[in-house]
């Protein structure tokens, strides 16, 4: 199935560094989400995104919808070690008959105490 | 805690045989997605309920696959004659009442030996 680009696909930090990752898309969608899953959980919803240059922020997490709709960023300021998880990009073109989300394939954040 | 409980967390099965999978959603909330996780992927879509209505079923969803949504409540996924590639984590998720966040479950992982 159709999967959106992440990248990096890994990043191996030093606790306090800042994060930043993106997403891109062929596809313009009028919704962008991201999350976080740690190991045998489910993904948990961080940050909504709704218009194309909205930015949003939820603690040290802050998310960006690109211009174009076709991309979207987040970072993760100060990092602390409970960050550590995969985090994923999510596109919705919401109002449709589903509203079904398309994921990315993942950035696997690593944070060295 | 999403308030999306799914069951079992994890189920080991031979292949060649049938198991049933179980998701409650919030009670309020009337659409229900299954989404399908192997390792080192993001979810993939699978199929969407409105209240009892399934609306749409991906073409990952052989006809091995079964899920019903009985009076628009409670979700149940089947998967008949387990094959080794059925091995992956089954998601279930609920969206809010406006319908753009999705909200997932823990999931249930599934291992077929």
């Amino acid at each position: 199935g159709q999967q959106l680009n992440q990248s990096p696909q890994s990043m191996f930090i030093q606790e306090g560094e800042d994060v930043s990752m993106n997403c891109t898309s062929s596809s313009i969608f009028n919704t962008w989400l991201w999350y976080k899953q740690d190991p045998g959980e489910g993904p948990v919803l961080l940050i909504a995104l709704y218009k194309a240059g909205e930015l949003t922020s939820n603690g040290r997490l802050t998310a960006q919808f690109g211009i174009t709709r076709k991309d979207s960023f987040l970072n993760i300021s100060a990092s602390i070690p409970s960050d550590v998880g995969i985090y994923f990009c999510a596109g919705l073109n919401y109002g449709g008959a589903t509203n079904k989300l398309i994921f990315g394939t993942g950035t696997l954040l690593a944070v060295q105490p | 805690d999403t308030g999306v409980s799914q069951d079992p967390r994890h189920k080991i099965t031979k292949r060649g045989q049938n198991v049933t999978f179980r998701c409650d959603p919030i009670s309020e909330h009337n659409r229900l997605y299954w989404y399908r996780q192997t390792l080192g992927q993001g979810p993939e879509f699978l199929t969407y309920f409105q209240n009892e209505a399934q609306l749409e079923k991906s073409r990952l969803l052989s006809d091995r696959f079964s899920a019903e949504r009985p009076k628009g409540s409670f979700s149940t996924l089947e998967i008949q004659r387990t094959e080794q590639g059925d091995s992956a984590m089954y998601l279930c998720a609920n969206s809010d009442r406006g319908g753009e966040k999705l909200f997932f479950g823990s999931g249930t992982q599934l291992s077929v030996l």
